[in-house]
C-alpha cells in the first residue's frame, strides 16, 4: 500500500497567513493528488484534484502542486472559514489512501 | 442539485453484519463511481471501495473479506454490507460520488458504533 504522510499535523496561522501543506507519498503516484477539507461534524470537501486542478467553487486562493511523490497545497491568504483539517488522498494505485491529517487553527 | 444521504442502524453488536443505504438524487448512478469511505478514531480516513458506473466493483484489500457494494438503479440507491464488525469498526461511513478517482461530492454520513 502506499503510505501518505502529512507535514505538519498541526499548522497555527493567522488571517491574512499564506500556508504551505506537505503530503509525501511512499512511491510515485503520478500527481494522482487530491486534496480535501474538514470542518468538525462535516463530510470532506474536495478543494484540488489531480495536483493542481481547482474544484469548481472554491476559491483560487487555494493552489496545488507536485509531482513524483512530493505535493503541496497552498493557500496564498488565509481566510477565517479556511481553519479546519485538511486531507491528502491518492488515487493512483490500489488502495488509494489518505493521509493523516493538517489540523489548521487560528494562532 | 446533487444530493447524497446515508442511513444507517446507528448501533451494531459485534460480529454481526453492517447495512449502509446510500439514496442519490440529482444525478444517475449510471453515470458516476459510487465510493465507500469511514472515518474511525484508529485509522482516520479509509478508502473502502466503490462500485463503477457499469456495476463492477472494486474493494481495498484490507476489507475484501467482509465488505460487499452493490446498487439498486432504479432506486437510486447504493448499499454497502460488512460483515463479522469489530469495535474498531466504530466510525462515521460516508458515501460519494466521483468521477473514477475524484471523489467530489459527499453524503453528510452514517455514524455507527459497534458495541455489545
Amino acid at each position: 500500500d502506499i503510505q501518505m504522510t502529512q507535514s505538519p499535523s498541526l499548522l497555527s496561522a493567522s488571517v491574512g497567513d499564506r500556508v504551505t501543506i506537505n503530503c509525501k507519498a511512499s512511491q510515485n503516484i503520478n500527481k494522482y493528488l487530491n486534496w480535501y477539507q474538514q470542518k468538525l461534524g462535516e463530510a470532506p470537501k474536495l478543494l484540488i484534484y489531480n495536483t493542481n486542478n481547482l474544484q469548481t467553487g472554491i476559491p483560487s486562493r487555494f493552489s496545488g502542486s507536485g509531482s513524483g511523490t512530493d505535493y503541496t497545497l497552498t493557500i496564498s491568504s488565509l481566510q477565517p472559514e479556511d481553519f479546519g483539517t485538511y486531507f491528502c488522498f491518492q488515487h493512483n494505485s490500489w488502495p488509494w489512501t489518505f493521509g493523516g491529517g493538517t489540523k489548521l487553527e487560528l494562532k | 442539485q446533487v444530493q447524497l444521504k446515508e442511513t444507517g442502524p446507528g448501533l451494531v453488536q459485534p460480529t454481526q453484519t453492517l447495512s449502509i443505504t446510500c439514496t442519490v438524487s440529482g444525478f444517475s448512478l449510471t453515470s458516476y463511481y459510487m465510493q465507500w469511505v469511514r472515518q474511525t478514531p484508529g485509522k482516520g480516513l479509509e478508502w473502502m471501495g466503490f462500485i463503477r458506473s457499469g456495476g463492477s466493483t472494486e474493494y481495498n484489500s484490507e476489507f475484501k473479506s467482509r465488505l460487499s457494494i452493490s446498487r439498486d438503479t432504479s432506486k437510486n440507491q447504493v448499499f454497502l454490507k460488512m460483515n463479522s464488525l469489530k469495535t474498531e469498526d466504530t466510525g462515521v461511513y460516508y458515501c460519494a460520488s466521483s468521477y473514477i478517482g475524484v471523489m467530489d461530492a459527499w453524503g453528510q454520513g452514517a455514524s455507527v458504533t459497534v458495541s455489545s
